[in-house]
């Protein structure tokens, strides 16, 4: 199976920073790589599919960069709602899903 | 809207069987592969199974192959996970998922896992 390690695995930040999160996968995975958000007791939702591409309705302050085997989610300028948990997710070695272990976003 | 209601989580002794399903509404269901993910505090998120749009094609992540049975009735809107042989790690918030293709033309997340249900929890225990 492809692991994805993500880092940090938490962090510290103010409303208006901007932070980035890496997910590296253990094999390249081309570009099949989906970024998620999940709230405190709320269920993932979908940010970026394909390494890079925003999913409709998500603001255009993430950004999703990298192919290969390196990839990171950035967040320019935080917003209050952001402050979340994020997991990468790839979709190379499909069906065989798998996730990042998070990288949780607290305020600072 | 676009919406994903899971039910029949509880408390279930090690052994024991459960079957969760998943009722689907706002979108044309038929078009879609749909996942069932679970998530636990020590290890995340962790994908359990996929079928797609028509049912054709089915997998299971390895840990439930053999104990776990993925189905869906397109006339009814709704996804089922029978979970047989039921284990204390198999004790987790269950979560619904679309795909957003069918997984018969698109691999399975491609483009990502688009909608989630808000989840059944599953407790596994004597």
């Amino acid at each position: 199976d492809i692991r994805l390690t993500q880092s940090p695995s938490s962090l510290s930040a103010s409303v208006g920073d901007r932070v980035t999160i890496t997910c590296r996968a253990s094999q390249s995975i081309s570009s099949y790589l989906n970024w998620y958000q999940q709230r405190p007791g709320k269920a993932p939702k979908l940010l970026i599919n394909t390494a890079s591409n925003l999913q409709s309705g998500v603001p255009s302050r993430f950004i999703g960069r990298g192919s290969g085997t390196d990839f990171t989610l950035t967040i320019s300028g935080l917003q209050p709602e952001d402050f979340a948990t994020y997991y990468c997710q790839q979709s190379f070695d499909t069906p065989r899903l798998t996730f990042g272990g998070g990288t949780k976003v607290e305020i600072k | 809207q676009v919406q994903l209601v899971e039910s029949g989580g509880g408390v279930v002794q090690p052994g024991r069987s459960l079957r969760l399903s998943c009722a689907a509404s706002g979108f044309t269901f038929k078009r879609h592969g749909m996942h069932w993910v679970r998530q636990t505090p020590g290890k995340g998120l962790e994908w359990v199974a996929v079928m797609s749009h028509d049912g054709s094609k089915k997998y299971y992540l390895d840990s439930v192959e053999g104990r776990f049975t993925i189905s869906r009735d397109n006339s009814k809107n709704t996804l089922y996970l029978q979970m047989n042989s039921l284990r204390a790690e198999d004790t987790a918030v269950y979560y619904c998922v679309r795909d957003s293709g069918d997984i018969v033309l698109t691999p399975a997340a491609a483009y990502g896992m688009d909608v989630w249900g808000q989840g059944t929890t599953v407790t596994v225990s004597s």
